[in-house]
């Protein structure tokens, strides 16, 4: 069974750079079929989807955030990254990082970490 | 990408059935049979609970079931439970490697 746990700071100053990581067990995040998500959601909204990485290094974004975000991964940790530069308070929610085991659905999902973007 | 369009709540009894619908595009629900739903209680990561459009994952009761027609996807509980009282949220592909959302329901279990 998959579990993900996300993991990174809390609270960040504005302009600055949000980076998050998930850590994967249960898989090998180098399986090929799996892809590997990040999605949010603003406090007492609905869910947003970030974008994917996949284990050859692919990412694939939501065009609204492309300009300010990164994603990358780290097979012999198997964990992978997301980097999303210059937030401002609209980048505020709670982070999942989740699971695509047939890139149809995103079947498994972490916790959650609630970031918040203030000074 | 729009948003897909959901009710924001609906509600009923212990032992009805509800239906909640999930209305998108020609771009996304309406041409890629890649619809999910997901059940989300408060302060709790979503779960799945239906897959392309009506596929049940191991562990979920058979009175969750989904279905689609044109643009819009649903997602039926039939005999009601208390535990079903939740935010739900639809889920379709959209081409390009992208997924949208729906902007959530909340089900009130009365």
């Amino acid at each position: 069974q998959v579990q993900l746990q996300e993991s990174g700071p809390g609270l960040v100053k504005p302009s600055q750079t949000l980076s998050l990581t998930c850590t994967v067990s249960g898989v090998s995040i180098s399986n090929g079929a799996y892809y590997w998500s990040w999605i949010r959601q603003h406090p007492g909204k609905g869910l947003d989807w970030i974008g994917y990485i996949y284990y050859t290094g692919s990412t694939y974004y939501n065009s609204s955030l492309k300009s300010r975000l990164t994603m990358s991964l780290d097979t012999s940790k198997n964990q992978f990254f997301l980097n999303l530069n210059s937030v401002t308070a609209a980048d505020t929610a709670v982070y999942y990082c989740a699971s695509e085991s047939t890139g149809t659905h995103f079947d498994s999902w972490g916790q959650g970490i609630l970031v918040t973007v203030s000074s | 990408q729009s948003a897909l369009t959901q009710p924001r709540s609906v509600s009923g009894s212990p032992g009805q059935s509800v239906t909640i619908s999930c209305t998108g595009t020609s771009s996304d629900v309406g041409v890629y049979d890649y619809v999910s739903w997901y059940q989300q209680h408060p302060g709790t990561a979503p779960k799945l609970m239906i897959y392309d459009v009506t596929k049940r994952p191991s562990g979920v009761p058979d009175r969750f079931s989904g279905s689609k027609s044109g643009n819009t996807a649903s997602l039926t509980i039939s005999g009601l439970q208390v535990e079903d009282e939740a935010d739900y949220y639809c889920c379709s592909y959209a081409g390009n490697y992208n997924w949208v959302f729906g902007g959530g329901t909340k089900l009130t279990v009365l």
